[in-house]
C-alpha cells in the first residue's frame, strides 16, 4: 500500500509570493489533515477534511491560506501572500475514518522557506 | 485548558542503554494517548495507542504506561539503537470532537 505522498519536498519562496502544496492521501482514506510543524514544536492541525468537506478549519489562517479537497481524494493548500512566519514543515495526514483507533498516517512533509 | 507537556525537552544517551520519556496532560474529556516517533525529515510514526482502560502497551523495544488518574504516561525504550535516534511526541486525543493535542515532542540522541 503506498503511503500518504506530498510534493514538493522542499520549497524556498521570498516573501509575498504565492505557493501551494499538493497531497495525495492513502486509497480509501476518507480524512485528511493539514498540519504545520515548527522546529521543535509538535504538528498544529490546520484543517481536517472529511471526505470533500472541510469540517474543522477554526485554525486555518484564512487571511492568507486556503485550502481544497478535489472529489474527496487529492488536496492542495494554498498560502497567498506568503509571510517569513510561514517558514515550517507542512504535513498532511489521512486516515480511514474518524473514531477512538483511528491512526493517522503521515506523508514527509514540505519543508517551506520563506526569505 | 488543553495541554500536553513532555519531558525532557531533549536527551543524549549511549547506544544499548535504556531510557525513559514522561508526558502529562491535561485534556478532557479524553480519549486515548499516543506515541509517535519522528524521524528527522520525516512524518510522524505511530508507535502505540492506549485508552483509558489500558495502562501498559508494548511495541517491539517500546513500552508505553499511561495513569489515566494522574494524567501521566511515559515510553520507555529498551536496549537503545542508533536508530531510536528522533522525537518522540505524545498525543492525547479528546473524546468529545476527535482534536488531536499534540505535545512539543522529545528530541532522542543516541550515541555510539
Amino acid at each position: 500500500e503506498a503511503g500518504v505522498v506530498q510534493s514538493p519536498r522542499y520549497k524556498i519562496i521570498e516573501k509575498k509570493q504565492p505557493v501551494a502544496f499538493w497531497c495525495n492521501p492513502i486509497s480509501g482514506h476518507n480524512t485528511l489533515y493539514w498540519y504545520r510543524q515548527n522546529l521543535g514544536q509538535g504538528p498544529e492541525l490546520l484543517i481536517r477534511y472529511e471526505n470533500e468537506e472541510a469540517v474543522d478549519d477554526s485554525q486555518l489562517p484564512k487571511d492568507r491560506f486556503s485550502a481544497e479537497r478535489l472529489k474527496g481524494v487529492d488536496s492542495t493548500l494554498k498560502i497567498q501572500p506568503a509571510e517569513l512566519g510561514d517558514s515550517a514543515v507542512y504535513l498532511c495526514a489521512s486516515s480511514r475514518r474518524q473514531g477512538v483507533y483511528t491512526e493517522a498516517f503521515f506523508g514527509q512533509g514540505t519543508r517551506l522557506t520563506v526569505v | 485548558k488543553n495541554q500536553v507537556e513532555q519531558s525532557p525537552q531533549s536527551l543524549i544517551i549511549l547506544e544499548g542503554k535504556n531510557c525513559t520519556l514522561q508526558c502529562n496532560y491535561t485534556v478532557s474529556p479524553f480519549s486515548n494517548l499516543r506515541w509517535y516517533k519522528q524521524d528527522t525529515g520525516r512524518g510522524p510514526v505511530s508507535l502505540t495507542i492506549m485508552t483509558f482502560s489500558e495502562n501498559t502497551k508494548s511495541n517491539g523495544r517500546y513500552t508505553a504506561t499511561l495513569d489515566a488518574d494522574t494524567k501521566q504516561s511515559s515510553l520507555h525504550i529498551t536496549a537503545s539503537q542508533l536508530s531510536d535516534s528522533a522525537s518522540y511526541i505524545c498525543v492525547v486525543h479528546m473524546d468529545s470532537n476527535y482534536q488531536l493535542i499534540w505535545g512539543a515532542g522529545t528530541k532522542l540522541i543516541i550515541k555510539p
